[in-house]
C-alpha cells in the first residue's frame, strides 16, 4: 500500500526566504509523485510531477522538487517566497500502474512580510 | 467553457435527506474521482470510475452512491445524509493515457445540520 507523510501541518516563512516543504512516501513499486497547491475556496492545482524521468522536477511559479529514492523523499522547494505563495500544499503518490492517488494531509504555507 | 465543474458550490441540508452532488467534465477523460476534504485528514477517495458504467470504491465509500451513465458526468449521492458527511467534496478527472495526474473541480461545500 502506498502512503505519504508531510512533515509539518504549518510552515511559516518570511517573504524572500527559502521555502522547503517535506514529503516522504512509501510505495512497493516505482512511484509517480505529485505536488498540488490549493488556494482558499478553490480546487487543487497541479504544481509539478515526477514520472521517472529527471529526478529534479521544475514546476509552475518557481517551485521545484527533487526525487530521492534512497531517502524516499520528494521535498518541494522555492528559493524565494512570495506573499502569493501562501496556500495549502499537498504531496501525492501513485503507483505507475494505477490511476488513484494517495494524498498527504497537507502543509499550510504562511508567508509573512 | 472547457474543464471540470461541480454543482452546487454550496449546500445545506438536514440529517436524513438525500443529496446529489454533480460533476461534469468536458475533456472526455476516462477516469473520474470523488474525494472529501476534512481538516486533519487531507483528501480521501470516496469512489472512482474508470469509464462509463464502471465504478469502484475508494477509502471511505460508506454512505455514498455513485453512477456514471455518461463519460462526462459522475454524480455523487448521499442517500441519507449524516452530520459526519459535512465536508468539502472535490471531483477530479484523469486521462490515463497521458499520465496519472488528476484535474480538480472547484469543490462543493456541504453542511448537514
Amino acid at each position: 500500500a502506498q502512503s505519504v507523510t508531510q512533515l509539518g501541518s504549518h510552515v511559516s516563512v518570511s517573504e524572500g526566504a527559502l521555502v522547503l516543504l517535506r514529503c516522504n512516501y512509501s510505495s512497493s513499486v516505482p512511484p509517480y509523485l505529485f505536488w498540488y497547491v490549493q488556494y482558499p475556496n478553490q480546487g487543487l492545482q497541479l504544481l509539478l510531477k515526477y514520472t521517472s524521468a529527471a529526478t529534479l522536477v521544475k514546476g509552475i511559479n518557481g517551485f521545484e522538487a527533487e526525487f530521492k529514492k534512497s531517502e524516499t523523499s520528494f521535498h518541494l522547494t522555492k528559493p524565494s517566497a512570495h506573499m502569493s505563495d501562501a496556500a495549502e500544499y499537498f504531496c501525492a503518490v501513485s503507483d505507475s500502474g494505477y490511476s488513484t492517488l494517495t494524498f498527504g494531509k497537507g502543509t499550510m504555507l504562511l508567508v509573512s512580510p | 467553457d472547457a474543464g471540470i465543474t461541480q454543482s452546487p458550490r454550496y449546500k445545506i441540508t438536514e440529517t436524513g435527506r438525500q443529496v446529489t452532488l454533480m460533476c461534469h467534465q468536458t475533456w472526455s477523460h476516462s477516469y473520474m474521482f470523488w474525494y472529501r476534504q476534512d481538516l486533519g485528514h487531507g483528501l480521501r477517495l470516496i469512489y472512482y470510475s474508470a469509464a462509463a458504467d464502471i465504478t469502484d470504491k475508494g477509502e471511505v465509500p460508506d454512505g455514498y452512491v455513485v453512477s456514471r451513465s455518461k463519460t462526462e458526468n459522475f454524480p455523487l449521492t448521499l442517500e441519507s445524509a449524516t452530520r459526519s458527511q459535512t465536508s468539502v467534496y472535490f471531483c477530479a478527472s484523469n486521462d490515463r493515457a497521458k499520465g496519472n495526474e488528476q484535474y480538480f473541480g472547484p469543490g462543493t461545500r456541504l453542511t448537514v445540520t
